[in-house]
């Protein structure tokens, strides 16, 4: 069974501007995590979605969001960039929601802004 | 929210050693554990967990075990092989999964001297 998938793998974005990324869940599952990872604040939850749903939310500000699709594919978006947003965006695929599903986590989206 | 505490930081072992990795959690509505791997540039492996109901769970050299009453939990790995040289990271889960989804530890960079 292939594993979570995120693309792309690679970003340099400039201050202001927005970005799109995606993570395709282990198939099956249909709830994604999206966290994001820096040196200095580690692994932080920024939102879950489950039946293109929005379960939960990390505290991050709105200029992070995302949605799911039918087929549990998720994107998340951030607008205006700042230099701050640097850091690995991480996807985690599990098969329910609610607390004690198994997280299978994506190679992550290193995106870089300048 | 939950507060995931993780020490050491750093350990270094000799090779066919033990490694031991303590994490303590804050919410007493916990009940999901979960330890992740990670290696340089990728994402983060779901190597063992353990729910609120069982107190030690042993997967060949790796165990883990949970205090409820003191609320924490460690990570063992016995008989340490350079393969094993990584960032290790706990978490904890409500059931609800509430709104910090899994909560992570700042992490253990263990190395696996020769």
């Amino acid at each position: 069974k292939a594993g979570v998938t995120q693309t792309p793998r690679y970003l340099i974005k400039t201050r202001g501007q927005q970005v799109t990324l995606s993570c395709s869940p282990i198939s099956g599952h249909r709830s994604v995590s999206w966290y994001q990872q820096t040196p200095g604040q580690g692994l932080q939850f920024l939102f879950e979605y489950f039946s293109e749903t929005q379960r939960n939310k990390g505290n991050f500000p709105g200029r992070f969001s995302g949605r799911q699709f039918s087929n549990s594919r998720s994107e998340m978006n951030v607008s205006t960039l700042e230099l701050g947003d640097s850091a690995l965006y991480l996807c985690a695929s599990s098969m329910g929601t609610g607390g004690g599903y198994e997280q299978y986590f994506g190679p992550g989206t290193r995106l870089t802004v300048t | 929210g939950e507060n995931v505490e993780q020490h050491p930081s750093t350990l270094s072992v000799q090779e066919g050693d033990s490694a031991v990795i303590k994490c303590t959690y804050s919410d007493s509505a916990s009940n999901y554990f979960p330890w992740y791997k990670q290696e340089l540039g990728k994402g983060p492996q779901l190597i063992i967990d353990i729910r609120s109901n069982v107190g030690e769970k042993k997967d060949q050299r790796i165990a883990v075990t949970l205090n409820k009453t003191a609320k924490h939990f460690s990570l063992h790995i016995t008989e340490t092989q350079p393969e094993d040289s990584a960032v290790y990271f706990c978490a904890a889960s409500s059931p609800g999964g509430g709104a910090d989804g899994l909560t992570f530890g700042k992490g253990t960079h263990l190395i696996i001297q020769p």
